[in-house]
């Protein structure tokens, strides 16, 4: 079935400094990918929307210049959290559909800590 | 707007216990809804899924039927066992299955521990 791989699975990173996350799909083509943050014992929280060669679209509140989103080919997006800060510190998933088949394929989620 | 509200966990049991993950949910219109399960270390599967009042979804001895009325999409199975131990997420997706920019938002997540 559909795989989407996420790298890396778990990240230390210090504050100020830049992490990127990246999610492929291995068998599918992802026209679409979103990207999710879970706090603990909370929701999945939609971030943003990205279409493979556009802009991605950010949900309300989410700061589109700190989390930047890359969805380049499609078979590859990445999250990049800029100027990172304990409060970035979360659980990050990607979840990828291709338009020929509607099911939601996720990835294995980054813990993220910024220490 | 939109939301999904589930039990809080964990929900710890027996083996061959039967198990019940109520959710339910806010929307307007006709939603699509699901269940996802996360096992230790892995993504999120789709366990099953409903798109019309009164379908039941079914998978791997788990069922869940869309009430309108009661907008709920509540798990069971009737004999759980270790294996199924996870994280389970109900969710809704807006409009019909297809569109593929529909977005999930889900519940909190219910953590199932089922002992030997």
């Amino acid at each position: 079935g559909a795989v989407v791989s996420q790298h890396p699975s778990r990240v230390i990173c210090k504050s100020g400094t830049s992490v990127k996350i990246e999610c492929r799909s291995l068998d599918f083509q992802a026209t679409t990918m979103f990207w999710y943050r879970q706090f603990p014992k909370q929701s999945l929280m939609l971030m943003a929307t990205s279409n493979e060669g556009s802009k991605a679209t950010y949900e309300q509140g989410v700061e589109k210049d700190k989390f930047l989103i890359n969805h380049a080919s499609l078979t590859l997006s990445t999250l990049t959290v800029t100027s990172a800060h304990p409060e970035d510190s979360s659980f990050y998933i990607c979840s990828a559909r291709t338009a020929s088949n509607y099911g939601y394929t996720f990835g294995s989620g980054t813990r993220l800590t910024v220490v | 707007g939109d939301s999904v509200t589930q039990m809080e966990g964990p929900v710890t049991l027996s083996e061959e216990a039967f198990l019940t993950i109520n959710c339910t949910y806010t929307a307007t219109g006709y939603p699509s809804l699901f269940w996802y399960v996360q096992y230790p270390g892995e993504g999120l599967q789709l366990l099953l899924k409903a798109t019309k009042a009164d379908d039941k979804g079914s998978n791997k001895g788990f069922e869940a039927t869309y009430r309108k009325e009661t907008t709920s999409f509540h798990l069971e199975k009737g004999s759980v066992q270790v294996s199924d131990s996870a994280v389970y997420f109900c969710a809704l997706s807006r409009g019909n299955y297809g569109g593929a920019t529909n977005k999930l938002i889900f519940g909190t997540g219910t953590l199932l521990a089922v002992q030997p």
